[in-house]
């Protein structure tokens, strides 16, 4: 079956600028994940989205950040006024109900902020 | 706080090699322990898992103990193949006030030579 899904896969971007990535996860996973991969900060946690439930937004590193999920289904990211400290590899996961379950992660958006 | 310490890498083996990564963790309670792998050009995919202390988890050929006197999850395979070439991520499942997430090692590259 289809697996996490995310677009673009790459994206060049100029700092100030405002950006959306956008996660599709598996049909039937309620768990959501976000999560940036950079080369000094390793993979860090950014969000989590449980089906109806507010999500947490601890991980999110400013308020230029927010995310959103529709229908409990598709997601997106959103990076505001986008900084050089931005560029990453942004990651979704999902999974079918929590943790215990696989998370199962898509290939990823690359973000670069010139 | 919750964090996850691995080997550094790179590591670089011979074909047939045994293989030990290290990795100890920090955390309230018993988490659920982890191994990720990302081949080249690919997305990060499940390896194996622990859920409990004494739990040992295997999938092609890698395995790894949760040791809860060491807090350690090391990976092992006896005899590493090219196609094992990848990167590593040790990590724990956090579950805090109805929301959870992965806390991920920095990651250790492995290479094998045939």
């Amino acid at each position: 079956g289809a697996g996490v899904s995310q677009s673009p896969s790459n994206k060049v971007t100029e700092k100030g600028k405002d950006v959306e990535l956008r996660c599709d996860p598996i049909s039937g996973h309620t768990a959501l994940y976000w999560y940036r991969q950079s080369l000094g900060q390793g993979l860090e946690f950014l969000i989590y989205f449980q089906g109806n439930s507010a999500p947490d937004k601890s991980g999110l590193p400013s308020d230029r950040f927010s995310a959103e999920r529709t229908g409990g289904s598709v997601s997106t990211l959103t990076i505001q006024r986008t900084q050089q400290e931005d560029s990453a590899v942004y990651l979704c996961a999902s999974s079918f109900r929590d943790g215990l379950y696989e998370q199962y992660f898509g290939p990823g958006t690359r973000l670069t902020v010139t | 706080g919750n964090s996850v310490t691995q080997m550094e890498g790179p590591v670089t083996l011979s074909e047939e090699a045994f293989l030990t990564i290290n990795c100890t963790y920090t955390a309230t309670g018993y988490p659920s322990l982890f191994w990720y792998v990302q081949y080249p050009g690919e997305g990060l995919q499940l390896l194996l898992k622990a859920t409990k202390a004494d739990d040992k988890g295997s999938n092609k050929g890698f395995e790894a103990t949760y040791r809860k006197e060491t807090t350690s999850f090391h990976l092992e395979k006896g005899s590493v193949q090219v196609s094992d070439s990848a990167v590593y991520f040790c990590a724990l499942r956090i579950t805090q006030g109805g929301s959870e997430k992965l806390v991920f090692g920095k990651g250790t590259k492995l290479t094998v030579n045939p």
